[in-house]
């Protein structure tokens, strides 16, 4: 199946640094999310984005929704162990579907 | 709320058995969506469900696999015949129609072996 591209695969931070991902397509989005997922559980969202350069908060994570509508940003500052996990963006394509294509995950490691 | 409960959290099963797993939703929710996960990749939307009605299915959605919802609201995803190409997690997530642009909320998931 279609999967969005992200980068980088996997990063290994220091606790307290910043972390910056990304999320690109080859199709445009009128929806972007991210998720996190730690192991043995379902992801669980973070922030959405509905409008091109859009800008969203959600404690010490910001997204960012593409201008050109096809990649998405997420970064997390000043990192703690418990960000720990595999972060996932999604997308939706059109109005009158609510199927949204997931990326392939930055997993994110964080040393004390 | 107690959240979307999936059951059972973990099958393994032989090659060519059958398999079945439910998801219920949070209570409010009409709209039901099973994706699946293998391992070191993203979730891939398989199918879902607004009520009793399903409305859309991916080419993934083989023919041994078969989804229902059948009052609009637990649903089943049953397999038939598995492989071992079947061995994934199987999320099941739901949301509100109104609130479906918002993301949806996703249960723990069935993490299924086939030996």
């Amino acid at each position: 199946g279609q999967q969005l591209n992200q980068s980088p695969q996997s990063m290994f931070i220091q606790e307290g640094e910043d972390v910056s991902m990304n999320c690109t397509s080859s199709s445009i989005f009128n929806t972007w999310l991210w998720y996190k997922q730690d192991p043995g559980e379902g992801p669980v969202l973070l922030i959405a984005l509905y409008k091109a350069g859009e800008l969203t908060s959600n404690g010490r994570l910001t997204a960012q929704f593409g201008i050109t509508r096809k990649d998405s940003f997420l970064n997390i500052s000043a990192s703690i162990p418990s960000d720990v996990g595999i972060y996932f963006c999604a997308g939706r394509i059109t109005s009158g579907t609510y199927k949204y294509i997931f990326g392939t995950g930055t997993r994110l490691k964080v040393l004390a | 709320d107690t959240g979307v409960s999936q059951n059972p959290r973990h099958k393994i099963t032989k090659r060519g058995q059958n398999v079945t797993f439910r998801c219920d939703p949070i209570s409010e929710h009409n709209r039901l969506y099973w994706y699946r996960q293998t391992l070191g990749q993203g979730p891939e939307f398989l199918t879902y469900f607004q009520n009793e009605a399903q409305l859309e299915k991916s080419r993934l959605l083989s023919d041994r696999f078969s989804a229902e919802r059948p009052k609009g609201s637990f649903s089943t995803l049953e397999i038939q015949r598995t492989e071992q190409g079947d061995s994934a997690m199987y999320l099941c997530a739901s949301s509100l129609l109104a609130n479906a642009n918002y993301g949806y909320t996703f249960g723990s998931g069935t993490r299924l072996t086939v030996v």
